[in-house]
């Protein structure tokens, strides 16, 4: 299995809403990334977890709060979002051994805050 | 600090004609290079990686990549476009100790029949 799947597809919230992004693989991955990407322009990290420990937050405001269940699940749970949080949200997963890998990304989950 | 450049925002080939697809990095040592293709909506899918050794790459759907250090650059190539490769192709440099991709800002491909 080398696919990364994400749910929900689309994701419609008002800026008072709470909602969760979910992320899962099944390769054995011990790497997982969220990016946002909005349109067209390449995918911005936001975290990165290492063996379930987040090891990279590219200042990400706190209205976007990642969690790490276990080695196949991520989520990226939303608060209080802005309309210009708006975007493609990727998530992906590479193998960790210490140094960079091909990262594996999922189709996305196309949020919009109304 | 690593970056990429990909200097052609836009690209326009007739189906069946060649394609090569610019990027250029700057990283002090030998770089892990990735050229990734995104579908309208859809995640990114990578066509081919170099690590090291061989400088000619080659990657699914019939594209192929080469290194040239002297240069900076990892070119895709194609020779012979189909309609279905109309896409946004991301060309990726990474660090060796580091985790984190450095995306370049993207080539579109507009691929006519």
């Amino acid at each position: 299995d080398t696919e990364v799947t994400q749910t929900p597809k689309h994701l419609v919230m008002g800026m008072t809403n709470k909602k969760s992004l979910k992320c899962e693989q099944h390769m054995g991955h011990r790497a997982m990334y969220w990016y946002k990407q909005k349109a067209k322009k390449p995918p911005e990290l936001m975290f990165v977890y290492s063996y379930e420990k987040l090891s990279i937050n590219e200042s990400v405001p706190s209205r976007f709060s990642p969690e790490c269940p276990n080695s196949s699940l991520l989520n990226l749970h939303l608060h209080a979002l802005q309309p210009e949080d708006s975007a493609l949200y990727l998530c992906a997963s590479s193998q960790d051994h210490g140094r960079v890998n091909e990262q594996f990304f999922g189709p996305g989950t196309r949020l919009t805050v109304l | 600090a690593q970056s990429v450049t990909q200097p052609d925002i836009h690209i326009t080939v007739s189906e069946g004609a060649s394609l090569e697809l610019r990027c250029n990095y700057s990283y002090g040592a030998t770089p892990y290079l990735f050229w990734y293709v995104q579908s309208p909506g859809q995640g990114l899918q990578l066509l081919l990686k170099y690590f090291s050794g061989d400088t000619l790459v080659q990657g699914i759907k019939g594209f192929e990549a080469e290194f040239k250090r002297s240069q900076s650059s990892f070119n895709l190539r194609k020779p012979s476009v189909h309609w279905s490769d109309a896409a946004e192709y991301f060309c990726a440099v990474g660090s060796g100790s580091a985790r984190q991709l450095t995306f370049g800002s993207g080539t579109q491909l507009t691929v006519l029949p």
